[in-house]
């Protein structure tokens, strides 16, 4: 198993393109998450998705959205990007269980918007 | 805005030596605390999920306790080995689904 993947590792993006990164994992799990990190920061929870056409919003969903059209991927997009949101994004899933679960994170992309 | 706050922020300890930190979390809206270890150039990987007051976990030399009246978790490692070098992160989650994590406390073990 790969677990979770995320595509692409690395991107430099200009202010104003837009773009999409791609989670995606082979375990089954109903949870996906979306996650960011920044320096002196902890990660902090974008957007989430406890199952396959459904997602909702984190602590700091401003600014992108996702979809999530198979159980296996959750994309995350961002429209018009801003140098505010050069970060390492994590992508991480779980499954559904009587409890919450501990996540299973991807290896992170890491973003620059110039 | 949720703190989560983890201390010490980094932490120095010599090969051999026992060491704890600790997660300070809101004691209101409580669902889980999850501990993550996270090495570098690596992804985070669980370590413990707790849910219950006086929930003990562990796992070889790493143990972790709850106390959500009061909104704190203590981590402990026992014999600290080069290997533990890490950032330990904890993760509150709270009745409304969401995930709030520290910044971690950054180890290093000193062989």
């Amino acid at each position: 198993n790969a677990g979770v993947t995320q595509t692409p590792k690395f991107r430099v993006l200009k202010t104003g393109q837009s773009m999409t990164l791609l989670c995606a994992q082979d375990m089954n799990h109903e949870y996906m998450y979306w996650y960011r990190q920044d320096p002196g920061m902890g990660l902090r929870l974008i957007h989430y998705s406890v199952g396959e056409g459904t997602t909702a919003k984190g602590e700091v969903p401003d600014g992108y959205n996702v979809s999530r059209l198979k159980k296996q991927n959750f994309l995350l997009g961002l429209e018009s990007a801003a140098p505010s949101q050069t970060s390492v994004y994590f992508c991480a899933s779980s499954p559904r269980t009587s409890g919450w679960k501990e996540q299973y994170f991807g290896p992170g992309t890491r973003l620059t918007v110039t | 805005i949720l703190n989560v706050e983890q201390s010490p922020q980094s932490l120095h300890v010599q090969e051999g030596d026992s060491t704890n930190f600790t997660c300070s979390f809101p004691s209101s809206n409580f669902y889980a605390l999850h501990w993550y270890r996270w090495e570098t150039a690596k992804s985070p990987e669980a370590l413990f999920v707790m849910t219950l007051n006086g929930d003990e976990k562990k796992k070889g030399r790493i143990s972790a306790t709850l106390n959500t009246k009061e909104g704190y978790s203590y981590l402990y490692i026992k014999g600290s080995q080069p290997e533990d070098s890490a950032t330990y992160l904890c993760a509150f989650m709270n009745t409304g689904n969401q995930f709030y994590f520290g910044t971690g406390t950054s180890l290093t073990v000193i062989p």
